[in-house]
């Protein structure tokens, strides 16, 4: 399969502790995004990489939150001292030009 | 603000009718406007616009976009249970994110 992947594709953890998820992008696709979407909603911008650069950040991205892309391949979201809102399906998505390419999903719970 | 509108949200039809789901969007640098289905799972592409006027057709899938008038509308013909799904409409800004609406969830009844 040479879509996107993400791991894990279900989280729960309790309120305080830290948790990272990857996202694995289509392998020629300089551009990964991440999103959160919550029940009812269409998917929210978090942040946007091109290559191995953070070229955005949302202002839903608070401190807790950090995301890196190294060596400009797989990526990692990570969210320090998880609150209940943090609960949420957590959206990877890679282009190279235009169409972006959503991966399965990461869906926490938040308990 | 960015903002993307669909109507209707929700909408449940009978096997073989048309669908017309509409997205109206205000975004500054606008780039193009995409389509995507959404089942159990991560959303799905299935069309990019970036011209007005020009009709994009995939099976009984077409979507249409109005840079004038700030919105687009994606026709599904002859209904099956398989279309049954959320369709989300995103714009993609300059800066290449895409503000994404709420979504239509449509229900195929047999």
């Amino acid at each position: 399969d040479t879509g996107v992947s993400q791991d894990p594709r279900h989280k729960i953890t309790k309120r305080g502790q830290n948790v990272t998820f990857r996202c694995d992008p289509i392998s020629e696709h300089n551009r990964l995004y991440w999103y959160r979407q919550t029940l009812g909603q269409g998917p929210e911008f978090l942040t946007y990489f091109q290559n191995e650069a953070q070229l955005e950040k949302s202002r839903l991205l608070s401190d807790r939150f950090s995301a890196e892309r190294p060596k400009g391949s797989f990526s990692t979201l990570e969210i320090q001292r998880t609150e209940q809102g943090d609960s949420a399906m957590y959206l990877c998505a890679s282009s190279r030009t235009g169409e972006q390419y959503f991966g399965p999903g990461t869906r926490l719970t938040v308990t | 603000e960015d903002k993307v509108v669909q109507s209707p949200l929700s909408l449940v039809v009978h096997e073989g009718d048309t669908v017309t789901l509409n997205c109206s969007y205000e975004v500054t640098n606008f780039r193009s406007l995409l389509w995507y289905k959404q089942e159990k799972k991560a959303p799905t592409f299935l069309f990019m616009l970036t011209s007005s006027g020009i009709e994009k057709k995939s099976g009984r899938l077409s979507s249409i976009l109005d840079k004038k008038e700030l919105f687009s509308i994606l026709n599904i013909t002859a209904t099956q249970t398989g279309d049954s799904a959320i369709y989300l409409c995103a714009v993609e800004r300059g800066s290449e994110k895409l503000v994404f609406g709420k979504g239509t969830k449509l229900t195929v009844n047999p």
